[in-house]
């Protein structure tokens, strides 16, 4: 059974930082892993896409690289802002299967 | 439309009450998801739908829980003598083709009381 982690599962920062988020899964065989943000009370927007052929994705300040064979991906956040403040969640795309399996998510906040 | 659209937004039902929850996915996905958040969680999945068929059901709960999308575009997840753990935001999704990105609809915020 697919496991996603995230960790840490809260990080606060201040304004301008560079970050890290983490994310592992348990088994390889995945289709693709996507990043999400979800702010408080709101559905989940889609941040970054990585195929599992591929290493990394960029999105101007973001950057989401895929180790499939360590079953691990980061997202990098550089400059960080205020506005950056939001749950991050990644979910894994199975091979043979549709579905998206979460992780639980990283709690950001970026003190101005 | 411009992306997902759910409603309502909040739904309170009292134990043992049904309830219609409604997903317009984006004109032209084939692919359509619910999930499931509970507080502080990531969503689980429930079930997916390609056009009218709904070909992965293995993430409902109970038989009280019963999703359809009977002209392969609005989907509507109905469920039965609602109880309170029950309870979570339902998370509809949809997608051009399976395994391509997936865009989420605000969701529905259930409370069981």
């Amino acid at each position: 059974k697919q496991e996603v982690t995230q960790i840490p599962a809260a990080l606060s920062v201040p304004e301008g930082e560079n970050l890290v988020l983490n994310c592992s899964f348990t088994d390889s065989a995945i289709y693709n892993l996507q990043w999400f943000r979800q702010d408080p009370g709101k559905g989940l927007t889609s941040l970054l896409l990585i195929q599992s052929s591929q290493r990394e994705q960029t999105s101007g300040r973001l950057n989401a690289s895929l180790d499939k064979s360590s079953g691990r991906s980061t997202l990098y956040i550089a400059a960080s802002q205020p506005g950056d403040s939001a749950t991050y969640l990644c979910a894994v795309s199975l091979q043979g299967a549709q579905k998206l399996v979460f992780g639980q998510g990283t709690r950001l906040t970026i003190n101005p | 439309g411009a992306g997902v659209s759910q409603s309502p937004r909040y739904k309170v039902a009292k134990r043992g009450q049904d309830v219609a929850l409604r997903c317009d996915p984006i004109s032209g996905h084939v692919s359509l998801f619910w999930y499931q958040q509970a507080l502080g969680q990531g969503p689980e999945f429930l079930t997916y739908f390609q056009n009218e068929a709904q070909l992965d059901k293995s993430g409902l709960p109970s038989d009280r829980f019963f999703a359809e999308r009977p002209e392969g575009s609005v989907s509507t997840l109905k469920i039965q003598r609602t109880q309170q753990e029950d309870s979570a935001v339902y998370l509809c999704a949809s997608s051009f083709l399976s395994n391509t990105e997936a865009f989420f609809g605000q969701g529905t915020r259930l409370t069981v009381v």
